[in-house]
């Protein structure tokens, strides 16, 4: 089955310890992506990546980092975390970073920061 | 302001209406546009998407797009409880050193009672 797993699907943590979110997908997309979604915000997208060469800025990048080793993982590093990035994850994929391919998005990672 | 805005509602309609969802953006250098749906714990799904300035029709739902004036919309048809959802747009930026990054409106509840 095409999809985007993404890991963990809730963490409860505390500020300044280093985490991970995992993010694969399993159909050689070359886009992939990390947005934050918050109540009254939407989607903000975070980082994103044309291909394994290729990483850029989102609009909230601060305090986050990505990888693209791979073409099927995008994990997202929190290197100190901070309570205001409490909030829902999500890791999408397309098949490149054209409008007229398909965002597929997997089911979203609950981050809690104390 | 933001590059894209959306009214969050929330929209409550009656089964079998007509919605009416609408985006205005003022990046012109946003050339391709999405409407995503986005049920409860999961993440978005792509209903629509367009290029051009017109309409584009698929079953019970209309995407139309109006670049001269900025301004997206999404219409729904014998609307349906199962309609019931987030509706957010969402375009991508075609030009210059953001090419690829995707910017979505907050969303508008929706929901449809029987």
């Amino acid at each position: 089955e095409a999809q985007v797993t993404q890991n963990p699907r809730y963490l409860i943590t505390v500020t300044g310890k280093k985490l991970t979110v995992t993010c694969s997908q399993n159909m050689n997309h070359e886009y992939m992506s990390w947005y934050r979604q918050d109540p009254g915000l939407g989607l903000r997208q975070i980082y994103y990546s044309m291909n394994v060469e290729v990483t850029d800025k989102g609009d909230v990048p601060e305090g986050y980092k990505v990888s693209r080793k791979e073409k099927r993982n995008f994990p997202l590093i929190l290197e100190s975390p901070s309570p205001n990035q409490t909030s829902l994850y999500f890791c999408a994929s397309s098949l490149s970073g054209q409008g007229n391919q398909p965002q597929h998005f997997g089911d979203g990672t609950r981050l809690s920061i104390l | 302001q933001k590059e894209v805005e959306q009214d969050p509602g929330p929209l409550s309609v009656p089964e079998g209406a007509i919605v009416s969802l609408n985006c205005t953006y003022s990046n012109s250098a946003f050339q391709y546009f999405m409407w995503y749906r986005q049920y409860s714990r999961k993440g978005p799904e792509l209903l629509m998407y367009t290029y051009s300035s017109g309409n584009k029709e698929d079953g019970r739902f209309t995407a139309q797009v109006d670049k001269s004036s900025k301004y997206i919309s999404l219409f729904i048809r014998d609307s349906q409880p199962s309609d019931s959802a987030t509706y957010l747009c969402a375009m991508i930026n075609a030009g210059g050193t953001s090419y690829g990054k995707l910017t979505f409106g907050q969303g508008t509840i929706l929901t449809v009672h029987p």
